[in-house]
Parts: structure tokens; C-alpha cells; sequence
């Protein structure tokens, strides 16, 4: 399978742990995007990465949460010090930019991973 | 806010019939873009309209785009159990931020 993949599909961690999440995009795509999703809700961005430029991050994105892409290929994202409200799916994607064309591009999205903090 | 609004926010229908959701949004955009996500899994990709373009197919889906009215529409014909799912549309504000509705959630009853 050469989709987005995320791992652990599923964690659960007690309130003031950290916990760290994997993404590995598609292998020519060059930006990644991580989004949070609560339920009933769409997703809400979160940040993304050009090649291993974070370029932009959203103010969702607390002090306490860090992400990275080290050489431009599979990220990471980390919780510190996780509260009840961080309990949410993360959802990651990763899109191919194309130069001459403009407009925002088609992501292509994990299945996520499900956070559940106690 | 870009972000697009979708009505209603739910939907239930007899399998075989059509299912139409609309989106509104409130600026300017390049295009617009339609996903599926079942329960508790990610986003599928299910079509991207442009705004040059009024009307696109794919399969049983057609999606129209209404710039005048910042407002797109899909359409799923002749719908089956396995549409069941929550349908975003979703706009980009800014160069890569894509800003997704809070979803219409589609029930096909067999």
C-alpha cells in the first residue's frame, strides 16, 4: 500500500503523559499537513511541512505540541504533558505540489490515529 | 472565516434515491473540494471543481460550484449502503491550509 500511513491507530495515555505520533506520506509527495478532529467536527488544521520546513502552525498548535520532519520524509507529532482535551483524532496528510499550478492541491489523508487521554 | 458550511447536517434516505448536501463559504477561492470519511477513519478524496468550472461528474457524484452564490452542491445518484459516511467540503485559506465545514453525516437505509 502506498498511501499515507499513521501509527499507532490508537492510543491511550493517562493525563500528563506525552505521547508521540508517526506519519509516513506518500513517498513523492513533498508537503505534509497534520489536522485534529473532535467529534461531530470537521478537521481542523493544525500544521505543515514543506520538504522539512514547518511553514506554517495553527494557534491550535499549543507550546505543548511540537511536530517535525526530519529530511523532508516521515514526521512526527508530540504531545506534552497531554490533557482530557487533547483527546481527538490527529489526521495527517500529504499532498504533491506542482509548480505552475496554483490554487492548493489534492491531500491525500492517513486514517489517523485516535487519542483517548484519561 | 473561508470555512465552508455544510447543509444539512444530516441526511437519511432509502437506498436507490439521490442525496444532495450543499456547502456555502464566505470568500474568494481557487477551488473547492469534496471528501468522504467513514466512521472513524480518514479522509477520502472525492472530487476537486475549480472555480472556472460550474459542473463536474465522477461516477454517480456530481458536484456543481456557484460563485456568485460561494455555494457547491454534491450530488450522489442512485445511492448504495456503502455511501454511508460524512461528507466535508473544504477550501483552502491561504496557500495550504485547507479549512474543512463541520460535514453533512449520510445514513443509507436498505
Amino acid at each position: 500500500d502506498t498511501g499515507v500511513s499513521q501509527d499507532p491507530r490508537h492510543k491511550i495515555t493517562k493525563r500528563g503523559q506525552n505521547v508521540t505520533f508517526r506519519c509516513d506520506p506518500i513517498s513523492e509527495h513533498n508537503r505534509l499537513y497534520w489536522y485534529r478532529q473532535t467529534l461531530g467536527q470537521g478537521p481542523e488544521f493544525l500544521t505543515y511541512f514543506q520538504n522539512e520546513a514547518q511553514l506554517e502552525k495553527s494557534r491550535l498548535l499549543s507550546d505543548r505540541f511540537s511536530a517535525e520532519r526530519p529530511k523532508g520524509s516521515f514526521s512526527t507529532l508530540e504531545i506534552q504533558r497531554t490533557e482530557q482535551g487533547d483527546s481527538a483524532m490527529y489526521l495527517c496528510a500529504s499532498s504533491l505540489s506542482e509548480r505552475g499550478r496554483s490554487g492548493g492541491s489534492i491531500q491525500y489523508f492517513g486514517a489517523g490515529t485516535r487519542l483517548s487521554v484519561l | 472565516s473561508q470555512q465552508g458550511e455544510e447543509d444539512p447536517q444530516a441526511l437519511s434516505i432509502q437506498e436507490g434515491e439521490n442525496a444532495t448536501m450543499n456547502c456555502s463559504y464566505k470568500t474568494s477561492i481557487n477551488n473547492l473540494q469534496w471528501y468522504r470519511q467513514n466512521s472513524g477513519r480518514g479522509l477520502v478524496h472525492l472530487i476537486l471543481i475549480r472555480s472556472n468550472e460550474r459542473e463536474k461528474h465522477s461516477g454517480r457524484l456530481r458536484v456543481t460550484l456557484d460563485t456568485s452564490k460561494k455555494s457547491s452542491s454534491l450530488l450522489i445518484t442512485a445511492s448504495r449502503a456503502a455511501d454511508t459516511a460524512s461528507y466535508f467540503c473544504a477550501i483552502y485559506q491561504g496557500a495550504q491550509k485547507l479549512v474543512f465545514g463541520q460535514g453533512t453525516r449520510l445514513t443509507i437505509n436498505p
